[in-house]
């Protein structure tokens, strides 16, 4: 299992951004694959996930409305998505899957660097 | 859903036990075996070192070990040694069907 991110990306506030993270070496539709937020030297933050299987997809609270999580079956690719970037935004975003009934991240990417300045 | 609560640190000397407490808040850990604990050194992704409470992966030390009572979840790292000086969070499953992170304990190696 192997799951490998977008670049690192330096976007201005109120720019449009979706990061990716491609997934491979397992079956891309019966995994769950999830966000995770790491602020400069601040703890990890759950985002949320989606099972690319059937598209279904939960946001912790804290995150619902402030970004969009998606996942195309035919790429083997996840996504996570803002409409309008703010500075608070600039953090390393981490993506993570694990199998259908399970209920831990066993597999991580290596992270995207996002820094949202003017 | 509010963070699961961890000590900021941990301290110990080689070869010591120390063990890092995780507590919850109603629909997360009391309700749930779905506790995992991720290790984080600086600048690296997060690893897996403990899932279902208390289950070790494959290639994960037996120095590390987890177990739960109430709404409290525990680490426990035995025979420290200066390769565990790192981050470590505990992670639940909720009633929300979502997940949440513990607040983070700095593990240091004295």
């Amino acid at each position: 299992v192997q799951l490998v991110q977008s670049g690192a990306e330096l976007k201005k506030p109120g720019e449009s951004l979706k990061i990716s993270c491609k997934g491979s070496g397992y079956s891309f539709t019966t995994y769950w694959i999830g966000w995770v937020r790491q602020m400069p030297g601040k703890d990890l933050e759950f985002v949320g996930i989606i099972y690319p299987g059937d598209s279904n997809t939960r946001y912790s609270p804290s995150f619902q409305g402030q970004v969009t999580i998606s996942a195309d079956k035919s790429t083997n690719t996840a996504y996570l998505q803002w409409n309008s970037l703010k500075a608070s935004d600039t953090a390393m975003y981490y993506c993570a899957t694990h199998e259908y009934s399970k209920a831990y991240f066993d597999y991580w990417g290596q992270g995207t660097l996002l820094t949202v300045s003017s | 859903q509010s963070a699961l609560t961890q000590p900021a640190s941990v301290s110990g000397s080689p070869g010591q036990s120390i063990t890092i407490s995780c507590t919850g808040t109603s629909g997360d850990i009391d309700v749930y075996n779905y506790i995992s604990w991720y290790q984080q050194h600086p600048g690296k992704a997060p690893k897996l070192m403990i899932c279902e409470v208390s289950n070790r992966p494959s290639g994960v030390s037996n120095r590390f070990s987890g177990s739960k009572s109430g709404n409290t979840a525990s680490l426990t790292i035995s025979g420290l040694q200066t390769e565990d000086e790192a981050d470590y969070y505990c992670f639940s499953y909720t009633a929300s069907s979502t997940y949440v992170f513990g607040t983070g304990t700095k593990v240091t190696v004295l």
